[in-house]
């Protein structure tokens, strides 16, 4: 398996809440990716990256920044978390090949 | 209109059955990927293909670029490959997913 964790694994937050989720990879792979996985809508990609401080928009980025500052790590931020925002959260990496290895997940609950 | 519609949404079958999924998409692409969510969540890549045919166990995948088509096959179906099998596309450095296809294998 590809080394690829996120944390935290589960969070319960409240609206207007600023939250950061974390991605980090032992690959050394040079593309990492965000996505949010709703009912009916499949996986979504919110922000990726191809390299380190290179990073760019996805469909749903509104609502989300984004920051690499190591190859090894991608943080996700929620500004202001909003309901909306409640779902489950998937960072990936993926090599020169574009193969994706995906991460175990992060629900995030905003109330 | 999605840009990758799959097909069917739904699937229940009994065990040793012929699966087939189907992906259409409208897009152009490098590649296309299939991936299988089992229920704890996880998600695995299963085949990345750009022509032609793979083939992995039990599982085959084909992709008609012409057409703009691909097809996930399992043969011999198992309870144990009831899961989500998402097709999605490869271009411009991003993955499109389609919404997935829920697969039921009944003893």
């Amino acid at each position: 398996d590809a080394g690829i964790t996120q944390s935290p694994r589960h969070k319960v937050t409240e609206t207007g809440t600023p939250v950061t989720l974390r991605c980090h990879q032992t690959e050394n792979h040079r593309y990492m990716y965000w996505y949010r996985q709703d009912p009916g809508h499949g996986l979504r990609l919110i922000h990726y990256s191809y390299g380190v401080k290179d990073t760019d928009k996805g469909e749903v980025s509104d609502g989300y920044s984004v920051s690499r500052s190591k190859t090894e790590d991608f943080l996700l931020t929620l500004e202001s978390a909003t309901s909306s925002q409640t779902s489950v959260y998937f960072c990936a990496i993926s090599d020169h090949s574009f193969k994706q290895f995906f991460g175990p997940g992060t629900r995030l609950t905003v109330l | 209109k999605n840009e990758v519609e799959q097909s069917p949404q739904n699937l229940t079958a009994q065990e040793g059955e012929f699966i087939t999924i189907n992906c259409s998409y409208s897009v152009g692409i490098s590649a296309l990927h299939w991936l299988q969510q089992h229920p704890g969540g996880g998600i695995v890549s299963l085949f990345m293909l750009s022509s032609g045919k793979k083939k992995h166990g039990r599982l085959i995948a084909t992709i008609n670029i012409q057409e703009k088509h691909s097809s996930l096959h399992i043969t011999a179906s198992h309870p144990r490959d009831s899961a989500v099998y998402i097709c999605a596309v490869f271009g411009n450095e991003k993955l499109t997913f389609g919404t997935g296809t829920r697969l039921t294998i009944i003893p």
